[in-house]
C-alpha cells in the first residue's frame, strides 16, 4: 500500500532554515506529480508547491515563492522542501502529497511534519 | 488569484442529508476536488474530478458542479462523518492549486 512518511520537522528561528523529507513506498514514485501542503495550527489548509514526475514544471503559492524551493529524487523515492528565511507564519504542518493520475486531485497524504519558527 | 468560498459551518442530524457548497467565478468549467479531514488526522480524499468517488469511499458521498457553486452531499449521514471539508480546485491562470477556507460539519 502506499505510505508516505514526512520528516525533518522542528523548532528554527526566524531567518533560518530547514528542509523537509517525504519519504514514501507501494508505488513507482517517478511516475507522479508530487505536493506540499501545509496547515496552520487551528487553520486552513493551503497549498505550496508541486513538482511533475521528471522535474519539467515546478509551481510554488505566492507565499513561499523564492524562498521555498520542492525538489525530488526518484531513485530515492523521495521528495523535499527547502524552506529558507523562515517566517513565523510559516508555522504548521507540512503535508506532503500525491496527485492521482491526470486529475489534480490529492489521493494519498502523509500523517504531516509540524514546523515551527520562533525565536 | 483564484478564491473559493464555503460556510464555515453546517449541522446535520444523523440520518439527514448534509449540503456543502463551494463557491467561485465559473467554477462549473473547471474539476473540483474535496477532501475530508478528521480531528487530528490528515486530509482523505472523497471526491474528484467534481463527482468521481476513490475506492473506499461510500456511496453516500457523491458531489455536483455547476455554474458558480460545486456541492458535496453527504446522504443518511453518521456520527463518523464530522470533520471539516475541504474543496479545491486548479488555477490554471496562476498555474497554483487553491484550497477553500473549510466547512465544518457537525452531527447533532
Amino acid at each position: 500500500q502506499v505510505h508516505l512518511v514526512e520528516s525533518g520537522g522542528g523548532v528554527v528561528q526566524p531567518g533560518r532554515s530547514l528542509r523537509l523529507s517525504c519519504a514514501s513506498s507501494g508505488f513507482t514514485f517517478g511516475d507522479y506529480v508530487m505536493h506540499w501542503v501545509r496547515q496552520a495550527p487551528g487553520k486552513g489548509l493551503e497549498w505550496v508547491a508541486l513538482i511533475w514526475h521528471d522535474e519539467s514544471n515546478i509551481f510554488y503559492a505566492d507565499s513561499v515563492k523564492g524562498r521555498f524551493t520542492i525538489s525530488r529524487d526518484n531513485s530515492k523515492n523521495t521528495l523535499f522542501l527547502q524552506m529558507n528565511s523562515l517566517r513565523a507564519e510559516d508555522t504548521a504542518v507540512y503535508y506532503c502529497a500525491r496527485e492521482e493520475g491526470g486529475t489534480t486531485s490529492l489521493d494519498y497524504w502523509g500523517q504531516g511534519a509540524l514546523v515551527t519558527v520562533s525565536s | 488569484s483564484y478564491v473559493l468560498t464555503q460556510a464555515p459551518s453546517v449541522s446535520v442530524v444523523p440520518g439527514k442529508t448534509a449540503r456543502i457548497t463551494c463557491g467561485g467565478n465559473d467554477i462549473g468549467r473547471i474539476s473540483v476536488h474535496w477532501y475530508q479531514q478528521k480531528s487530528g488526522q490528515a486530509p482523505v480524499l472523497v471526491v474528484y474530478g467534481d463527482s468521481d468517488r476513490p475506492a473506499g469511499v461510500p456511496e453516500r458521498f457523491s458531489g455536483s458542479n455547476s455554474g458558480n457553486t460545486a456541492t458535496l452531499t453527504i446522504s443518511r449521514v453518521e456520527a463518523g462523518d464530522e470533520a471539516d471539508y475541504y474543496c479545491q480546485v486548479w488555477d490554471n491562470t496562476n498555474l497554483q492549486s487553491v484550497f477553500g477556507p473549510g466547512t465544518k460539519v457537525t452531527v447533532l
